[in-house]
Parts: C-alpha cells; sequence; structure tokens
C-alpha cells in the first residue's frame, strides 16, 4: 500500500497569506496524486487532479506542482473560506489512499 | 445536474448488518467505476471498495474484507454496499464517488453507528 504524509498537520494562517502544503508518497506515483478540500460537516472537493491541473470551477489561487514522491498545494492569497481541510489522493494504485489531512485555520 | 445521493445508514449493534444505497443521476452511470470511502468522526478519508462498470473488477479494503460487499445495478443507475458483521470501529460517514482517477463526484454521505 502507498503511504501518502502531508505536512504540516495543522497550520494558523491569516487571510492573504502565500500557503503550501505538501504531500510525500512512499514510492513514485508519477503523476497520479490529485487535492481535495473539505470543510466541516461537507463532502471533499476535487480542486487540483494529477498533480497540476486545476479542476472545474477552482479559483486560480489554488495550483499544485511535483511528481514522482513528492507534490505540493499552494494557495497564493488565501481568502477567509480557505478554512478547511486539505487532503492529497493518489490513484496510480488500490487502495487509493490519502494522506492525513492538513487543517487551515484562519 | 450530477449527482449521488446515498441513503441506508443508521445505528446498528454489532455484529449487526445495514445496506447502503447510493442513487446516482445526471451523468451515465455504466461508464464508469464507483466507489465507497469512508470517514470516521473527526478523522481522515478511507478508501474501502471499488467497482468497475461491468463489475468485472472488485477491491476491498482490508479493513473490510469478507464482511463488505459492492455492488451496482446499472439499469437502475445504483451502487449498494452490503455490510456485515459490523463493529464500533465501522462507525463513520460513508461516501458514495465516482471516480476516473480523482473523484471528481461525492455524495453528501450517510452515516453509520455501530455501538450496543
Amino acid at each position: 500500500e502507498i503511504v501518502l504524509t502531508q505536512s504540516p498537520d495543522f497550520q494558523s494562517v491569516t487571510p492573504k497569506e502565500k500557503v503550501t502544503i505538501t504531500c510525500r508518497a512512499s514510492q513514485s506515483i508519477g503523476s497520479s496524486l490529485h487535492w481535495y478540500q473539505q470543510k466541516p460537516d461537507q463532502s471533499p472537493r476535487l480542486l487540483i487532479n494529477y498533480a497540476s491541473q486545476s479542476f472545474s470551477g477552482v479559483p486560480s489561487r489554488f495550483s499544485g506542482s511535483g511528481s514522482g514522491t513528492e507534490f505540493t498545494l499552494t494557495i497564493s492569497s488565501l481568502e477567509p473560506e480557505d478554512a478547511a481541510t486539505y487532503y492529497c489522493h493518489q490513484s496510480t494504485s488500490l487502495p487509493g489512499t490519502f494522506g492525513q489531512g492538513t487543517k487551515l485555520d484562519i | 445536474e450530477v449527482q449521488l445521493v446515498e441513503s441506508g445508514g443508521g445505528v446498528v449493534k454489532p455484529g449487526g448488518s445495514l445496506r447502503l444505497s447510493c442513487a446516482a443521476s445526471g451523468f451515465t452511470f455504466r461508464n464508469y467505476n464507483m466507489n465507497w470511502v469512508r470517514q470516521a468522526p473527526g478523522k481522515g478519508l478511507e478508501w474501502i471498495s471499488s467497482l468497475s462498470s461491468s463489475t468485472t473488477f472488485v477491491y476491498y479494503a482490508d479493513s473490510v474484507k469478507g464482511r463488505f460487499t459492492i455492488s451496482r445495478d446499472n439499469a437502475n443507475n445504483s451502487l449498494y454496499l452490503q455490510m456485515n458483521s459490523l463493529r464500533p470501529e465501522d462507525t463513520a460517514k460513508y461516501f458514495c464517488a465516482r471516480a476516473r482517477g480523482a473523484v471528481d463526484v461525492w455524495g453528501r454521505g450517510t452515516m453509520v453507528t455501530v455501538s450496543s
């Protein structure tokens, strides 16, 4: 099973700040890495797929990069509504594992 | 509108059974592999089962293998999860998920509580 490790687990941030979340895979997964945002009592929402492709309707302040075993999600200028937990997910092999999540507190 | 709506959750005693359903609409259900993902209260996401569009491929996480059965009815655009021998650690919100690589459509989830 491929293990995804996110850092940090938690970050206290301020509006307009630039935020970077890292996801490291236990083995190479190419670009099969996706990012989700989950707000309390809501379903996850796809932000970025295949490492760097923005999903439809996602604000341009969200971007992704990386390949192989190291990936990053960047929020260029944080908005108050970005307070949420962010998860990475690999789909290169089943089980489709998730990172443990990164909670952003604004 | 593309939509997944889960139902069938509830409170059940350890050792009991439940059958979850997921009704799909707004897309050609039979063309997609479908999945169940769960989230225990206050915890992260766990991928627990997948079923290919033609039902030729099925996957279960070790945590549910031998107890849960995934199935689908392409004629009625529905996905199911039969859960037997439930344990307290199965307590979670269960999400139906459409995925081609990334999960691009999630249901709102249905809560399952296993407690005596």
